[in-house]
C-alpha cells in the first residue's frame, strides 16, 4: 500500500460545477495534511493545509478530513478554466517527521 | 515577504560532471527540503535540512548531497551526474522541521546529456 495514493486521473469537470478531488493515507498517526495546486511547468503551491476532522473552507476550496477513515479531500466549487491543474495531495508523516505527497490527479475544467 | 528562490533556474550537463543548487527560503524559515520531480516518478524527497543538520534522507544514492548554511540558505550537490538526474529540482522551505506547511521555489530544471 502507497503511503499517500490518489487517482491520477485526468478528472474532467464541466466549468462551474464540483470538482471532488481524494486522497487517502496509510499512516493513522498523521496529523497534518495538505493539498497543492500545480500548473504545467510550474512548482507546486500551497492551496490548503487542514489538521482538525472536519471541513474547512478558503473561498472556493474546502478540505475535509476524517481520520478515522484515513482520507482526505478537496473540493472545488464553481470550477473554473483556471482550476485546471494537477493536486497534489501530502500528508505529515510523524513516526518518520516528514511530508509525503501523492503522486497527483491531474484535472481539467472543461467550457 | 518575498518567496524561495532557487538558482540557476535553467541548467545543461553533460553525464559525468557534477552539479550545484543553491535554495535561499523565505526570510525567517529555518528549514529546506530538497525534491526531484520527473514525470514518471512524480515528486521524491532527497532531504531535508534544519538548522545545518540533515534531519531526513530520501532513498537515493550518495551522489545526492546537500548542506545548509546558518543563514539557513541551501546548497544540494550531485556527482557524476547521469542521465535519469535530468528533472526538476524543487526547494521547499518551512518555518520549522517537520510536518508543517511547505512553500516551494520556481525550481531548477537540469538537463544532463
Amino acid at each position: 500500500q502507497k503511503e499517500v495514493e490518489q487517482n491520477s486521473g485526468p478528472l474532467s469537470v464541466p466549468e462551474g460545477a464540483i470538482a471532488s478531488l481524494n486522497c487517502t493515507y496509510s499512516d493513522r498517526g498523521s496529523q497534518s495534511f495538505f493539498w497543492y495546486r500545480q500548473y504545467s511547468g510550474k512548482s507546486p503551491e500551497l492551496i490548503m493545509s487542514i489538521y482538525s476532522n472536519g471541513d474547512k473552507e478558503d473561498g472556493r476550496f474546502t478540505a475535509q478530513l476524517n481520520k478515522a477513515s484515513q482520507y482526505v479531500s478537496l473540493l472545488i466549487r464553481d470550477s473554473q478554466p483556471s482550476d485546471s491543474a494537477t493536486y497534489l495531495c501530502a500528508v505529515g508523516y510523524s513516526s518518520a517527521s516528514k511530508i509525503i505527497f501523492g503522486s497527483g490527479t491531474r484535472l481539467s475544467i472543461r467550457p | 515577504k518575498a518567496g524561495v528562490t532557487q538558482t540557476p533556474r535553467y541548467l545543461i550537463k553533460t553525464r559525468g560532471q557534477q552539479v550545484t543548487l543553491s535554495c535561499s527560503p523565505i526570510s525567517g524559515h529555518r528549514s529546506v527540503s530538497w525534491y526531484q520531480q520527473t514525470p514518471g516518478q512524480g515528486l521524491q524527497f532527497l532531504f531535508e535540512y534544519f538548522s545545518e543538520t540533515q534531519r531526513n534522507k530520501g532513498n537515493f544514492p550518495g551522489r545526492f548531497s546537500g548542506r545548509q548554511f546558518s543563514n539557513s540558505r541551501s546548497e544540494m550537490n550531485v556527482s557524476t551526474l547521469e542521465l535519469g538526474d535530468s528533472a526538476l529540482y524543487l526547494c521547499a522551505s518551512s518555518l520549522v522541521f517537520g510536518e508543517r506547511e511547505q512553500y516551494f521555489g520556481p525550481g531548477t530544471r537540469l538537463t544532463v546529456t
